[in-house]
């Protein structure tokens, strides 16, 4: 079994409030990733991190921003949660290797009010 | 730049049934190719993975070739179980620093007792 970690696994909230979505991985990975996960299932890229103060954004645009300070925390934040930002969020990591599958957490159920 | 088209859901079958989700691919040079599933309420999880053509992924009964010829790899499964309902991603990676993986929209597989 994979060891990254999703807090919290749902979470329900306020317009306007301040979240972070927390992401741990214990296996020594250079490399982070969080996906958006819209109700259709498909699957949209929209934070990566190569390492340590390495962020950049992924595929879909996002109001949400990142941080890399150690290697195994990549925390997610929405300054201010609106109803659009209702998602799941799910977290990945790999040890960049080629050929080596990324290892994803069980995610976050995000529904803002 | 690369994409994964995959067959298009829900899928329905009865236990027991033969199972085959079709996945293409484009991508530059020769990618790594993999199959996850996504069990509900939790992450994704690699179920199998196909490094060079001809290459064959299996894992817990599922398989699938890598066809260099035809950019497929297909996921087959002899007979299915209820527990395999689930949500299967085709995806590949084909190289570059950040090890972004380009990941189909996903298929829902249904199997019914």
């Amino acid at each position: 079994e994979a060891d990254i970690y999703q807090t919290p696994r749902y979470l329900v909230i306020g317009t306007g409030k301040k979240i972070t979505l927390e992401c741990s991985q214990t296996m020594g990975h250079d490399k982070m990733y969080w996906y958006q996960q819209d109700p259709g299932m498909e699957l949209h890229l929209i934070h990566y991190s190569y390492g340590v103060n390495s962020t950049e954004k992924g595929d879909l645009s996002s109001e949400s921003t990142v941080s890399r300070i150690r290697t195994e925390h990549f925390p997610l934040t929405l300054e201010s949660a609106r109803p659009s930002h209702t998602s799941q969020y799910l977290c990945a990591s790999s040890a960049g290797l080629p050929h080596q599958p990324q290892h994803f957490g069980d995610g976050t159920r995000l529904s803002i009010l | 730049g690369d994409s994964v088209t995959q067959m298009e859901g829900p899928v329905t079958l009865s236990e027991e049934a033969f199972l085959t989700i079709n996945c293409t691919y484009t991508a530059t040079g020769y990618p790594s190719l993999f199959w996850y599933v996504q069990y509900p309420g939790e992450g994704l999880q690699l179920l199998l993975k196909a490094t060079k053509a001809d290459d064959k992924g299996s894992n817990k009964g599922f398989e699938a070739t890598y066809r260099k010829e035809t950019t497929s790899f297909h996921l087959e499964k002899g007979s299915v179980q209820v527990s395999d309902s689930a949500v299967y991603f085709c995806a590949l990676y084909s190289g570059g620093s950040n090890y972004k993986l380009t990941f189909g929209k996903g298929t829902l597989l249904t199997v019914n007792p």
